[in-house]
């Protein structure tokens, strides 16, 4: 069955870049069917969807985090990968990489990973 | 954005007894662009309801999900012991970003 593990440093200084990766584990990254997303959640706050790549690169990114964030994907690795530039305390959170269907009608998350915590402190 | 509403946040209630969850959606996200996560400390959370009322694949009968527009609802209708946990709603309709409730935590 299909796995995601997230993988990554678990503590980062604040302005640096935050680099973590998910790992696509019996099945593949270039399938036709899906899109990668990560996602997060802060400490005592709800889900918070950052961004989606898929197979071909084409990505798409929330509003709220655009301007700081870049989703990629190495197919000959079969992961992708989440960089956060300038990162500060708020950026401390549960990190989650899961999968979504292209169907318009069915993008729910049907597959997660366990999660990173990553805490941003100097 | 969508901002999607969940309450109660706690719901204390012992097994056997019957859990109501509703989550209420700044505008309409249609009849079934919802999904409801289970999520417990340390695991991944897993999908228990999409489309707003279809049980996802290995889901228990007693989970069920309904409503639309503006309003849905979870309902666990006798509580087990492995169903205390924290539950999300969802909303993937055509406006992006996706987005999620504050989370109903379900305790004992």
């Amino acid at each position: 069955q299909v796995q995601l593990q997230e993988s990554g440093p678990g503590l980062v200084k604040p302005s640096e870049t935050l680099s973590l990766t998910c790992t696509v584990s019996g099945g593949s990254v270039s399938t036709d069917s899906y899109y990668w997303n990560w996602l997060r959640q802060s400490p005592g706050k709800g889900l918070e969807w950052i961004g989606y790549v898929f197979h071909s690169g084409t990505t798409h990114y929330n509003p709220s985090l655009e301007s700081r964030v870049t989703i990629s994907v190495d197919t000959s690795k079969n992961q992708f990968s989440l960089k956060l530039t300038s990162v500060m305390s708020a950026d401390t959170a549960i990190y989650y990489c899961a999968r979504n269907l292209l169907v318009p009608t069915e993008r729910y998350f049907d597959l997660w990973g366990r999660g990173t915590l990553v805490t941003v402190s100097s | 954005e969508i901002v999607l509403t969940q309450s109660p946040g706690t719901l204390s209630l012992s097994p056997g007894e019957r859990a109501t969850l509703s989550c209420r959606a700044s505008q309409s996200v249609g009849t079934r662009f919802l999904a409801w996560y289970q999520h417990k400390p340390g695991q991944a959370p897993r999908l228990l309801i999409y489309g707003a009322s279809s049980r996802a694949a290995g889901i228990a009968d007693r989970f069920s999900g309904s409503g639309s527009g503006t309003d849905f609802t979870l309902t666990i209708s006798r509580l087990e012991p492995e169903d205390f946990a924290v539950y999300y709603c969802q909303q993937y309709s055509g406006t992006l970003p996706w987005t999620f409730g504050q989370g109903t935590k379900v305790e004992i």
